[in-house]
Parts: structure tokens; sequence; C-alpha cells
């Protein structure tokens, strides 16, 4: 199985800061990367996908980049609504698998 | 508009079994592969089981293969899961996800979820 690992694993920010998240795959997985936001005791949000297209009505705020092992999410301006978990996942090979999760605080 | 609507989860006994369902409308069900994730109590996304958009094809994690079946009627847009055997590392929440292009394997919409309990 592919092993995605995210960091950090939790972050404090604050509003109108910029926030970058990494993740990191166990071996290459070209750019089929997704990006999921999660706000407590709600379903999963599709924010990106092929590692760096937006998903529709996604803010473009939300930006992705890498390709290979080594992925970047990053919020340009972190507001409110924006504190959340965010997950990784590869689905370049069976089974899909996602990262731990980095979970946006605020500061 | 994309909706996806669990229900099926329970408080159930360890060995015991249930069966989730997932109700799909606002998309052609047909043209879509469909998956199960789960998220057990303060812990991350596990990918569960897929099925194709006939369901002639299925592939499920490791860690159910043998316990859980995942199908689908496409004459009612409805999406299931027979778990069989459930033991207590089971416990979670578990999402019905739309694939995000059709046969993709990442997720493009979910639903609220529905929790199951594998307790005595």
């Amino acid at each position: 199985d592919i092993q995605m690992t995210q960091s950090p694993s939790s972050l404090s920010a604050s509003v109108g800061d910029r926030v970058t998240i990494t993740c990191r795959a166990s071996q290459g997985i070209s750019n089929y990367l997704a990006w999921f936001q999660q706000k407590p005791g709600k379903a999963p949000k599709s924010l990106i996908y092929a590692a760096s297209s937006l998903q529709s009505g996604v803010p473009s705020k939300f930006s992705g980049s890498g390709s290979g092992t080594d992925f970047t999410l990053t919020i340009s301006s972190l507001q409110p609504e924006d504190f959340a978990t965010y997950y990784c996942q590869q689905y370049k090979s069976y089974p899909p698998t996602f990262g731990q999760g980095t979970k946006v605080e605020i500061k | 508009e994309v909706q996806l609507v669990e229900s099926g989860g329970d408080l159930v006994q360890p060995g015991g079994s249930l069966r989730l369902s997932c109700a799909a409308s606002g998309f052609t069900f047909t043209n879509y592969w469909m998956h199960w994730v789960r998220q057990a109590p303060g812990k991350g996304l596990v990918w569960v089981s897929r099925i194709n958009s006939d369901g002639s094809d299925t592939s499920y994690a490791d860690s159910v293969k043998g316990r859980f079946t995942i199908s689908r009627d496409n004459a009612k847009n409805t999406l299931y899961l027979q778990m069989n055997g459930l033991r207590a590392e089971d416990t979670a929440v578990y999402y019905c996800a739309r694939d995000w292009r059709g046969a993709t394997s990442t997720f493009g919409y979910w639903g609220q979820g529905t929790l199951v309990t594998v307790s005595s």
C-alpha cells in the first residue's frame, strides 16, 4: 500500500495567515492526489483533484501543487470558515489511501 | 444537486451483521463507481470498498475482505454494504462517496455518514 504522510499534524494560525500543508507519498503517484476538508461532525468535502485542479465551487484561496511524491495545499488567506482538518488522498493505485490529517486551529 | 443519503447504522454486538444503504440522486447513478469510506471516532479516513458502474467488479480493504460485501441496485439508485462478522474495530461513521469523474477512485461527493457501533 502507498503510505501518505502529512505534516504538520496540527497547526495554529491567525485569520489572514497564509497556511501550507505538506503531503508525501511513500512512492511516486504522478499527480493522482486529492485534498479534502472536513469540519467537526461533517462529511469531508472535496477541494482539489489531480494535485492542483480546484473542484467546482471551491474558492481560489485554495491551491495545490506537486507531482511524484511531494505535494502541498496552500490557503492564501485563512478565514474563520477554513478552520478544519485537511486530508490528502492518493488514487494512483489500490487501495486508495489517505494522509493522517492536518488540523488547522485558531491561534 | 448530488445527494447521497446513508442509512442503516446501529449498535450491534460483536459477530453480528448490519446492512448499510446509500440512496443517490441528482446524477446518473449508472455512470459512476461508488465507494464506502469509514472514520473511527477521532481518527482519520479509511477507504473500505468500491464497486464499478454495473456492479460486476468490486474491491475491498484487507481489513474487511471476506466479511463485507458491496453491491448496488441501479434500478433503485442505491448502494449497499453488507457487513458480517462485525468487530469492535469496525466501529466508525461510514460514508458513501461518489467517484469524482466516474472511475478514478477519488471522491467527488460524500453522504452525511451513518454510525456503526460494535459493542456488547
